[in-house]
């Protein structure tokens, strides 16, 4: 079973610069979710979409983060403009029926 | 919502003994509770899980515990090896895990040859 695959590894930008994280769930995993891992903490839910409708945004700063999920398979995720608190590693996973999360190896980025 | 305290935020062992880290999480209706294991550079990767309806699980070398009523649950490594070092986290979840894991802030664990 292929894993859940996220691009790029790596990024680094300009504060107030734009960038977008790619994401590809496991195969019929109808759950997608986003987290923000910092330095030093466990990740934190950004955005959790079933299917191509979203579940819970509460902690999307949606002044400069967006994330759409067009036709229920792959994702991506915006912050335009970016900031320096927002560098991080940006990890996607995916779940089907509740039976356990796979995460991807995530997205680093540091805003410089 | 949902709060998940982790403790120790660091654990040093010598190889071979018995570690244990610790969580309390906040919500009664939490129902799923994952350990995570992450590697530097690394993704997460599921270790063991337990749901409420169970208060033991356990998987050669890695169990896990839980006390609904005081909203506790605990990871037991034992015979710990070198490879065992990497940071540990807690997680909790309601719907059966079909919602979002609330993480602890995770476990520093490093196993001493």
């Amino acid at each position: 079973e292929a894993g859940v695959a996220q691009s790029p590894r790596y990024k680094i930008i300009e504060k107030r610069q734009s960038v977008a994280f790619w994401c590809n769930p496991i195969s019929g995993h109808a759950t997608l979710y986003w987290y923000q891992q910092i330095l030093g903490q466990g990740p934190k839910l950004l955005i959790q979409f079933q299917n191509n409708g979203v579940v819970d945004d509460s902690q999307l700063p949606k002044d400069r983060f967006s994330a759409e999920r067009l036709k229920g398979v792959d994702s991506t995720l915006k912050i335009q403009p970016a900031k320096l608190e927002d560098s991080a590693v940006y990890l996607c996973a995916s779940s089907f029926a509740g039976n356990g999360y796979t995460f991807g190896s995530g997205t680093r980025l540091t805003v410089v | 919502g949902e709060n998940v305290e982790q403790h120790p935020s660091t654990l040093s062992v010598q190889e071979g003994d018995s570690a244990v880290i610790k969580c309390t999480y906040s919500d009664s209706a939490s129902n799923y509770f994952p350990w995570y294991k992450q590697e530097l550079g690394k993704r997460p990767q599921l270790i063991i899980d337990i749901r409420s309806n169970v208060g033991e699980k356990k998987d050669q070398r890695i169990a896990v515990t839980l006390n609904k009523t005081a909203k506790h649950f605990s990871l037991h490594i034992t015979e710990t090896q070198p490879e065992d070092s990497a940071v540990y986290f807690c997680a909790a979840s309601t719907q059966g895990g079909s919602e979002k894991l609330v993480f602890g802030k995770g476990t520093k664990l490093t196993v001493n040859p």
